[in-house]
C-alpha cells in the first residue's frame, strides 16, 4: 500500500499570502497525484489532477507540481474563501487507492 | 451533466445492516470502474470499495472484506454497498464516485453505527 504524508497539518496563512502545501508517497507515484479542496459540511472539490494539470473552473492561483514521490500544491495569494482542508490522492497502484490525512488552512 | 446521488444511509446498531445505493446519470455508467469512498466525522477519507464496468472485477478495503458487499446494476445506473457486521467505526459519509480521481461528488449518505 502507498503511504501519502502530507505536511503541515496546519498552516496559518494571512489572506493574500502564499501558501505552500506538501504531500510526499511512500514509493513513486510518478505525476498520478490528485489535490482536493473540503469546506465544512461540503464534499471534496477536486482542484488538481496528474500532479499539476488545474480541473474545470479553478483559478488560476492554484497550481501543483511534484513528480515521483514529493508533490507540492501553491495557493498564490490566499483569498478569504480559500480557507478550507486540503487532502492529497494517489491513483498510480491500487488497490487501495490512498489520501494524504490533509492540511487545514487557516486564517493567521 | 454528471450526477451520482447517494442514498439508504442512517441509524443502525452494532451488528446491524445497511444497504446503500447510489444513481447515476450524465454519463454511459456501464463504461465506467465505480467506487466507495468513506470519511468519518471530523477525519480524512478512506477508500472503501472498488467494481469493474461489468462487475466482475471487486476489491475491497481490508477493514471491511468479509463484511461489505459492491454490486451494480448497468441497466438500472445504479450502484450499491450492502454492509453486514457494522461496528462503530464505520460511522462516516459514504460516497460513490468514478475512479481514478475523483472529479464528481455527490453530497454522500451519512452511516451512523449506534446503540
Amino acid at each position: 500500500e502507498i503511504v501519502m504524508t502530507q505536511s503541515p497539518a496546519t498552516l496559518s496563512v494571512s489572506p493574500g499570502e502564499r501558501a505552500t502545501l506538501s504531500c510526499r508517497a511512500s514509493q513513486n507515484i510518478r505525476r498520478s497525484l490528485a489535490w482536493y479542496q473540503q469546506k465544512p459540511g461540503q464534499a471534496p472539490r477536486l482542484l488538481i489532477y496528474g500532479a499539476s494539470t488545474r480541473a474545470t473552473a479553478i483559478p488560476a492561483r492554484f497550481s501543483g507540481s511534484g513528480s515521483g514521490t514529493e508533490f507540492t500544491l501553491t495557493i498564490s495569494s490566499l483569498q478569504s474563501e480559500d480557507f478550507a482542508v486540503y487532502f492529497c490522492q494517489q491513483y498510480h497502484n491500487w488497490p487501495p487507492l490512498t489520501f494524504g490525512g490533509g492540511t487545514k488552512v487557516e486564517i493567521k | 451533466q454528471v450526477q451520482l446521488v447517494e442514498s439508504g444511509g442512517g441509524l443502525v446498531r452494532p451488528g446491524g445492516s445497511l444497504r446503500l445505493s447510489c444513481a447515476a446519470s450524465g454519463f454511459t455508467f456501464s463504461d465506467y470502474y465505480m467506487t466507495w469512498i468513506r470519511q468519518a466525522p471530523g477525519k480524512g477519507l478512506e477508500w472503501v470499495s472498488f467494481i469493474s464496468s461489468n462487475g466482475s472485477t471487486i476489491y475491497y478495503a481490508d477493514s471491511v472484506k468479509g463484511r461489505f458487499t459492491v454490486s451494480r446494476d448497468n441497466a438500472k445506473r445504479s450502484l450499491y454497498l450492502q454492509m453486514n457486521s457494522l461496528r462503530a467505526e464505520d460511522t462516516a459519509v459514504y460516497y460513490c464516485l468514478r475512479p481514478y480521481y475523483f472529479d464528481y461528488w455527490g453530497q454522500g449518505t451519512l452511516v451512523t453505527v449506534s446503540s
